[in-house]
C-alpha cells in the first residue's frame, strides 16, 4: 500500500465550477500537509501549507485536513482556465522535516 | 536569474555516456535536494544536502552521483544509466529546518532526461 494515495485523473471541469481534489494517507505520524501546483514544463510550486487538522483558506483555495480519516482536500472555487495544472499533495511528520512524501498528482483541466 | 535554475532543460543520452545535471539556487538557502519524477509515479526524493553535507541518500543506485560544492550549487553526475532512468529530475532548495527556518521547498523547472 502506498503511503499517500491520489487519483491521477485526468479531471476536466467547466470554468467557474468548484473543484475538489483529494488525498488519503496511511501514516498517522504525518502532521504537516501541503498542496503543490505544477504547470506543464515547470517545477512544482507551493500552494497551501497546513498543520494538523482543520481548514485554511487563501483566496479561491481552501485546504482541509481530517486526520481522523487520514484524508486531505483542496477546494478551488470559481475555477479559471489558468488553474489547469497538475496538483500534488505532500505531507510529512514532525521529524524528518525535509522528507516529504508526495501523492502521484491529479491532472486538472478547466475548460473555458 | 531568480529562484532555482536547472540546466540543461532536456538531455538525451546513451547508456554508456557520462553527463551531469546542474542546479543553482538564488534564494540564499542552505539545503538542496534532488528528486525524480516519473510518469504515473509520485515524486521520489533522491538526495538531500544541508550546508554542503549529504544528509540523505534514499537508496539511490550508484550510477547517480551527487555533488554539492557550495550551498548554492548542486550537481547530479550520471553514468551508465538505464532506459528506466528516463524521467524529469527536479532540484529544490529550502532553509535548513534544523536551523529554525521554514521548510518550504522551492523547485526548479527540471531536466527532462531520456536514456536510449
Amino acid at each position: 500500500q502506498k503511503e499517500v494515495e491520489q487519483d491521477p485523473g485526468p479531471l476536466s471541469v467547466p470554468e467557474g465550477a468548484i473543484v475538489s481534489l483529494n488525498c488519503t494517507y496511511s501514516n498517522s505520524a504525518f502532521q504537516y500537509f501541503m498542496w503543490y501546483r505544477q504547470y506543464s514544463r515547470k517545477g512544482p510550486e507551493l500552494l497551501m501549507y497546513t498543520y494538523s487538522s482543520g481548514n485554511k483558506e487563501d483566496g479561491r483555495f481552501t485546504a482541509q485536513v481530517d486526520k481522523s480519516s487520514k484524508y486531505i482536500s483542496l477546494f478551488i472555487r470559481d475555477s479559471q482556465p489558468s488553474d489547469s495544472a497538475t496538483y500534488l499533495c505532500a505531507m510529512r511528520g514532525i521529524q524528518g522535516a525535509q522528507k516529504l512524501v508526495f501523492g502521484q498528482g491529479t491532472r486538472l483541466t478547466i475548460n473555458p | 536569474e531568480t529562484g532555482v535554475t536547472q540546466t540543461p532543460r532536456h538531455l538525451v543520452m546513451g547508456m554508456t555516456n557520462k553527463k551531469s545535471l546542474k542546479c543553482e539556487q538564488h534564494l540564499g538557502h542552505n539545503a538542496m535536494y534532488w528528486y525524480k519524477q516519473s510518469a504515473k509515479k509520485p515524486l521520489e526524493l533522491m538526495f538531500v544536502y544541508n550546508f554542503k553535507e549529504q544528509t540523505e541518500n534514499n537508496s539511490v543506485p550508484s550510477r547517480f552521483s551527487p555533488e554539492c560544492p557550495n550551498s548554492s550549487h548542486l550537481f547530479l553526475h550520471l553514468h551508465t544509466l538505464q532506459p528506466e532512468d528516463s524521467a524529469l529530475y527536479l532540484c529544490a532548495s529550502s532553509q535548513d529546518p534544523g536551523q529554525g527556518g521554514t521548510d518550504t521547498q522551492y523547485f526548479g523547472p527540471g531536466t527532462r532526461l531520456t536514456v536510449l
